[in-house]
């Protein structure tokens, strides 16, 4: 069964520090892989995208995810950490059906 | 933009009755699905379909079903509901054939029930 692993269900970093949001796949997850970003009291929306052309993903606000077959990992990274980037982040893999990690909330310390 | 508009954010309903759960996209997407959004469980899928009149169950679709007769509206029925219903419920759309995953989905803001 295909499926994807967030570690760490709550994140805190100071603001101006770098975003590491972890997440592994399954080996029978097919490289398609997306992480969304859910605002409080609001749906996901996509910050990126993996679909096999790099494996280097540039996303929305910032945002960068590397996919790294020998680790199967899909990592998502921020260099410097905002305010605003406050949110709950999902980590998801599929390809008939979409699996959703069970999310990172992110603080950010002032 | 891509609009997914779910009928209500908030709804109380009490035990034992019948709830529909209302979504409508607006970009001609062929895949819709619903999924509940539980602390520390994430998103689980309950039903998705591909097609009008097509449905397919998720991982969690006992005490639920689901109603697809346009393009455009997915409705969740919930048949009797209880209290361990209680959930965020999440509609969202993508484009493309069943078997590309390729493309991205499109949430609604969401439904939050209370089961009293």
């Amino acid at each position: 069964a295909q499926s994807v692993t967030q570690l760490g269900s709550h994140v805190s970093v100071s603001e101006g520090a770098l975003v590491l949001l972890r997440c592994n796949y399954s080996s029978s997850v097919p490289p398609y892989l997306f992480w969304y970003v859910q605002y409080p009291n609001q749906g996901l929306q996509l910050l990126l995208k993996y679909t096999s052309a790099a494996t280097l993903v540039k996303g929305i606000n910032g945002f960068e995810a590397e996919f790294k077959k020998s680790e199967t990992s899909f990592h998502l990274t921020k260099p410097s950490a905002h305010m605003s980037d406050a949110a709950e982040y999902f980590c998801a893999g599929g390809y008939q059906k979409v699996t959703f990690g069970t999310g990172t909330k992110l603080q950010v310390i002032p | 933009d891509v609009k997914v508009t779910q009928s209500s954010r908030y709804l109380v309903k009490r035990t034992g009755e019948k709830v529909f759960l209302e979504c409508v996209q607006d970009m001609d997407h062929e895949n819709m699905f619903w999924y509940r959004q539980d602390p520390g469980l994430g998103l689980r899928l309950i039903y998705f379909s591909y097609d009008v009149k097509m449905k397919e169950k998720g991982d969690i679709p006992e005490g639920y079903s689901v109603s697809r007769e346009k393009k455009e509206r997915f409705s969740l029925i919930l048949e009797s509901a209880s209290t361990n219903q209680t959930s965020m419920y999440l509609c969202a759309s993508s484009s493309g054939t069943m078997y590309r995953g390729n493309t991205e989905a499109f949430f609604g803001q969401g439904t939050r029930l209370t089961v009293v």
